[in-house]
């Protein structure tokens, strides 16, 4: 069966400090995979996502970026950290399979003080 | 207008009763339909996907589309406690199948 870990699982991180969250995927190969941030009390918004190795799409223009380095694995990272960029932030990812069916990481609950 | 509504709530149903959420989209290219549902603190995990008109059932669940007036609803029958959390209406972007866009979720308590 599949599996998807994201770590660490909560940070405090001061103002203009850098970024890294990390996600692998096990179990399957050739998903899409995807970076969500759920700030608090609003909705899911997507950040990234990438249909291959190398490949990315931005989807808000912030000082966030991806990175896909290996098939399974799924980089989130900022060279410097605004308050606002404070959330919940959640790996996700499908399969090719024409279902749409997103399976969701335990999650990143980072705050920037 | 908003890509996918639901009303934020709380919706609060005794103990046995049927809850009903609801969700309606904008996209009528939209094809794919799901519930997730939230509880504080975690991760959404997926109960439902609905791809046609009509009703799906799933043990307690049941999933309803009608496409034509785009809307979406999950009905939980015989309500528990633990059935208390964030639910989570996606319908997949009809630009980009690849993405889903998600509602801002409706909270559900139910009391015993």
């Amino acid at each position: 069966s599949q599996t998807i870990h994201q770590w660490p699982a909560t940070l405090v991180q001061p103002v203009g400090s850098p970024l890294s969250l990390e996600c692998t995927v096990e179990g399957t190969s050739n998903p899409n995979l995807y970076w969500y941030r759920q700030a608090a009390g609003r909705g899911l918004q997507l950040l990234f996502y990438s249909v291959g190795i190398g490949q990315i799409s931005s989807e808000v223009p912030q000082n966030l970026s991806a990175s896909r380095p290996q098939d399974r694995q799924f980089i989130l990272s900022s060279k410097k950290l605004l308050l606002s960029d404070s959330g919940f932030y959640l790996c996700a990812w499908t399969l090719r399979d024409n279902t749409g069916e997103l399976f969701f990481g335990e999650g990143s609950r980072l705050t920037v003080l | 207008q908003k890509e996918v509504e639901q009303n934020s709530g709380p919706l609060s149903v005794p103990e046995g009763a049927i809850a009903s959420l609801n969700c309606t989209y904008s996209d009528r290219g939209s094809q794919s339909f799901f519930w997730y549902r939230q509880y504080s603190g975690k991760s959404p995990e997926l109960i439902m996907s609905i791809y046609s008109n009509g009703d799906k059932e799933d043990g307690r669940f049941t999933a309803q589309l009608n496409k034509a007036s785009q809307y979406v609803s999950l009905l939980i029958r015989d309500s528990q406690p633990s059935d208390s959390a964030t639910y989570l209406c996606a319908v997949n972007a009809y630009y980009n199948t690849d993405k889903l866009i998600f509602g801002t979720g409706t909270r559900l308590q139910v009391f015993p």
